[in-house]
């Protein structure tokens, strides 16, 4: 079955840096779309970070942009953030989510999400 | 960047009854909106995609509606476990993807 699972979270201070990871299985995992989502503590969802199938395409959300790097490791099965410079208002629970394909189009929704890995950023 | 406003906030409804949410884009979509369920300490379940198509496995009391810049998430009759925090998303005009805030639908 499909699996997705981030870690990586923890506590760190304003201006450090943290490194998430999303571990995946159950699918062809080079062949989809991935994505970072978080959500604040008691607040709604907000997309952070998009990579292609294969890695060579990558988008921000512009809070994150210049700040954040997503990147893959098809061979690995493995999807990462790297978060530099972190900030207060990064405290959320961070998502990693596929792309999902209908019928074999892909689409910018997400149809499997991990359970989330918290990072709280604070001095 | 697309505005998505949802409304109402929250919704207090009795198992049984219709609920029916609302989604606004500030502006077109086409139909280019999904809907996503969550409940508290979960990660969001996708319900419906593309306005109106519903997501496997999901039950046929959960309907979608609209195109453009209106949409509507209608459950029929509620069940216990529709209780929860429901979001709309769209993914026509992207970067950035962006989220309505949500409608909670709490029970009466």
């Amino acid at each position: 079955q499909v699996q997705l699972v981030e870690s990586g979270g923890g506590v760190v201070q304003p201006g450090r840096s943290l490194r998430l990871s999303c571990a995946v299985s159950g699918f062809t995992f080079s062949t989809y779309a991935m994505y970072w989502v978080r959500q604040a503590p008691g607040k709604g969802l907000e997309w952070v970070a998009f990579i292609s199938f294969d890695g060579s395409n990558k988008f921000y959300a512009g809070s994150v942009k210049g700040r954040f790097t997503i990147s893959r490791d098809n061979s690995k099965h493995t999807l990462s953030l790297q978060m530099n410079t972190l900030r207060a208002e990064d405290t959320a629970v961070y998502y990693c989510a596929r792309g999902f394909c209908p019928g074999g189009t892909c689409s910018s929704y997400f149809d499997y999400w991990g359970q989330g890995t918290l990072v709280t950023v604070s001095s | 960047e697309v505005v998505l406003t949802q409304s109402p906030a929250t919704l207090s409804l009795s198992p049984g009854e219709r609920a029916t949410l609302s989604c606004r884009a500030s502006q077109s979509v086409s139909n280019n909106l999904a809907w996503y369920q969550q409940k508290p300490g979960q990660a969001p379940r996708l319900l419906i995609y593309a306005a109106s198509n519903r997501a496997t496995g999901i039950p046929a009391r959960f309907s979608g509606s609209g195109s453009g810049t209106d949409f509507t998430l209608t459950i029929s009759s509620l069940e216990p476990e529709d209780f929860a925090v429901y979001y709309c998303q769209q993914r026509s005009n992207w970067p950035p993807l962006t989220f309505g805030g949500g409608t909670k639908v709490e029970i009466k």
